[in-house]
């Protein structure tokens, strides 16, 4: 029974460039959760998604940033024009519901340049 | 969520006991202890949760103090592989918003 899954593991981005994270979530889980963790603090909720509904992206910088997590596929963080500070480990999470356990990816290290 | 108060590290010896702090006095009554942890350059992973009972699984014990406002994570028998960073989280249950808020945690340290 796979975990979740997150690819790529790691991303080399030039600034301006674009970031597509992708995660697959556990098999059976249709919520999904996005984390940020930058160079020594914690982690940071982002967004947390069900099938093609966003529920809350409260944690979620108001630009360059989406998520979507479609019918059929994984669910994507796209960052847009990437910039240094963006440079920081990308987690996902599922679970099969609200105020289920999540359980988390290896993670997407982003690196940009 | 509410928040929680973590010492900043831990260090203990292998094969021992280890008894990680929580305290969280202003939690409510729907929310629910939760522990993760986080190992070097992995993402957390879930060890235990409770609500007002202690709890035990394979990984840890969880001792839930009887007005709530405490918490402590036990290891029974630390081995290298425990050392990392432990985060406790309480959780709402009564829905809405879903997303974790992860403190600095506790970094526990290993000795051979």
């Amino acid at each position: 029974n796979a975990g979740v899954m997150q690819n790529p593991r790691h991303l080399v981005r030039r600034r301006g460039q674009e970031a597509r994270l992708r995660c697959s979530p556990m098999k059976g889980h249709s919520h999904v959760y996005w984390y940020r963790q930058l160079p020594e603090e914690g982690l940071k909720f982002m967004v947390y998604l069900q099938k093609e509904n966003i529920i809350d992206e409260s944690g979620m910088p108001k630009e360059r940033f989406s998520a979507e997590f479609p019918k059929e596929g994984p669910s994507i963080l796209r960052i847009q024009q990437v910039v240094r500070g963006d440079s920081a480990a990308y987690f996902c999470a599922s679970s099969l519901g609200l105020i289920e356990t999540q359980y988390f990816g290896p993670g997407t290290r982003l690196l940009v340049l | 969520d509410a928040k929680t108060t973590q010492p900043n590290s831990m260090e203990s010896n292998e094969e021992e006991p280890v008894h990680l702090p929580c305290n969280h006095s202003t939690i409510s009554g729907t929310d629910y202890i939760h522990w993760y942890r986080q190992l070097p350059s992995q993402g957390p992973e879930y060890v235990i949760h409770g609500l007002t009972s202690n709890v035990n699984n394979r990984m840890a014990s969880l001792a839930i103090a009887e007005d709530r406002k405490s918490s402590t994570l036990i290891l029974h028998r630390a081995t290298l592989r425990d050392a990392a960073v432990y985060y406790c989280i309480l959780r709402d249950s009564g829905g809405g918003a879903d997303g974790l808020t992860f403190g600095k945690g506790t970094h526990l340290i290993i000795q051979p």
